[in-house]
């Protein structure tokens, strides 16, 4: 089993529409989340840390279930310029650094 | 934010060859720094993670002999991919991180290799 699973898609949605991607994780000792973006042939960017308490950065929410090792993000009112690979991370230690990233969802909003 | 650079963005070359890829944080000081390796389609997967001053940690399954990493400085760590063979053609990324900082790594650009 992977460590870090996802649905690698594409997801194929208009522009304005509403899209949820999800993750889970094995390892029940990992503690912290991240999701980051990839576009074609470039490294990776952080978009949002995750955090137990759910966040929201603008359009985009994340949520963390502990209980069910399930991450996910949700992107509101989608933009072109939202199409690109969505990576979920996981850090394998308590205090951060070994990062173990999922394969990628693909989102690709079209007008 | 801090910026990581890598160098080159792409080499081409012959197999059997050796290839060194730098890894330099240009404005913050990286005592960590970790190596990966994405082939198409496929997630990142860290390769080893390199130490300023000391030897780099490798994970399962990677060669040390054939990857060899040295952190010589606190902005500078260097890959080098010895004796290249076509299956080592991939997309190597390195990241930092700022000291104390548990949550963000910063990544450089990319180097895409292949081997012929």
């Amino acid at each position: 089993r992977k460590e870090v699973e996802q649905d690698p898609g594409p997801f194929n949605v208009p522009e304005g529409a509403t899209v949820a991607f999800n993750c889970t994780y094995s390892n029940s000792a990992s503690q912290s989340f991240f999701w980051y973006r990839q576009d074609c042939r470039k490294e990776p960017k952080l978009l949002m840390s995750v955090y137990s308490s759910g966040n929201e950065d603008g359009r985009f929410t994340a949520q963390l279930n502990r209980a069910s090792q399930y991450i996910s993000l949700l992107i509101r009112d989608s933009k072109l310029s939202d199409s690109a690979t969505y990576l979920c991370v996981v850090a394998r230690e308590a205090y951060g650094n070994k990062l173990v990233f999922g394969a990628g969802t693909i989102l690709r909003v079209k007008s | 934010g801090a910026v990581v650079s890598q160098h080159p963005s792409w080499v081409i070359c012959k197999s059997g060859t050796s290839v060194k890829i730098e890894c330099r944080s240009l404005d913050f000081q990286a005592t960590t720094m970790f190596w990966y390796r994405q082939f198409p389609k496929q997630s990142l997967m860290l390769m080893a993670t390199s130490n300023e001053g000391s030897k780099a940690t490798y994970e399962q399954g990677v060669e040390k002999d054939k990857f060899l990493i040295n952190h010589a400085s606190l902005t500078l760590s260097t890959l080098t991919v010895t004796s290249a063979h076509p299956e080592d053609s991939s997309f190597y990324i390195c990241s930092a991180g700022l000291a104390g900082d548990r949550d963000e790594q910063f990544f450089g650009p990319g180097t895409r290799l292949t081997v012929l």
